[in-house]
């Protein structure tokens, strides 16, 4: 039971490069998120997917997409990276039952 | 509007020194309020959910509780390795699906 896992790690892009973050879950829950976490700002919710099939925009989703491709699975695109896309981007996922919410390690995201 | 303030943004305390972390809340219909730890490089890890004013849960040297309007995450004699950034978030009753996060309180003990 691997929880919540994300790839990569790091990653440093250059301006206007595109990249896809992936995030999946074994605990079969339906909704999932991402963040973005920066000094001062907290965590702040970019887009997140009540289910399968369905994506909803959170706080700041200007410069991403997402896609759920299925229960398990959730990614983010940035098509065309800017410097302050720099940040630290965690997935997430959450018990229906409970509200409590999981997440993976996070991707380290650097763009010059 | 929704929102969670946590207080101090920073503590800095001796091994053994007990204290408090604050969440302040405002929320139309509370559904939960959450307690993460979160170490550097690291995702948030879930600590507590508290569900109704009067709830209390303990785990080692953490205590939480919860009023109507804000909960306290109490340390009691801490160690070096509860060093952390302490998270508290909300869910309100009408939206589920979404938390509202504070910014963290970063604790230091110093052994």
């Amino acid at each position: 039971n691997a929880g919540v896992t994300q790839t990569p790690k790091f990653q440093v892009l250059k301006t206007g490069q595109s990249m896809t973050l992936q995030c999946a879950q074994d605990m079969n829950h339906n909704s999932m998120y991402w963040y973005r976490q920066d000094p001062g700002m907290g965590l702040r919710l970019i887009y997140y997917s009540a289910s399968e099939g369905t994506t909803d925009k959170g706080e700041v989703p200007n410069g991403y997409n997402v896609s759920r491709l299925n229960k398990r699975e959730f990614s983010l695109r940035l098509e065309s990276a800017a410097p302050s896309q720099t940040s630290v981007y965690f997935c997430a996922s959450i018990s229906e039952e409970t509200y409590e919410q999981y997440f993976g390690p996070g991707t380290r995201l650097t763009v010059t | 509007e929704d929102q969670v303030t946590q207080s101090p943004e920073a503590l800095r305390l001796q091994e053994g020194e007990s204290s408090s972390l604050n969440c302040s809340y405002t929320v139309s219909g509370l559904r939960g309020l959450f307690w993460y730890r979160q170490d550097p490089g690291k995702g948030p890890e879930f600590l507590f959910t508290l569900y109704s004013a009067g709830e209390e849960k303990e785990k080692e040297r953490l205590k939480a509780t919860l009023t109507k309007k804000e909960s306290f995450l109490h340390i009691t004699a801490p160690k070096p390795e509860d060093s952390a950034t302490y998270l508290c978030a909300v869910i309100n009753a009408g939206n589920n699906r979404k938390l509202i996060w504070g910014l963290g309180t970063s604790l230091a003990v110093n052994p």
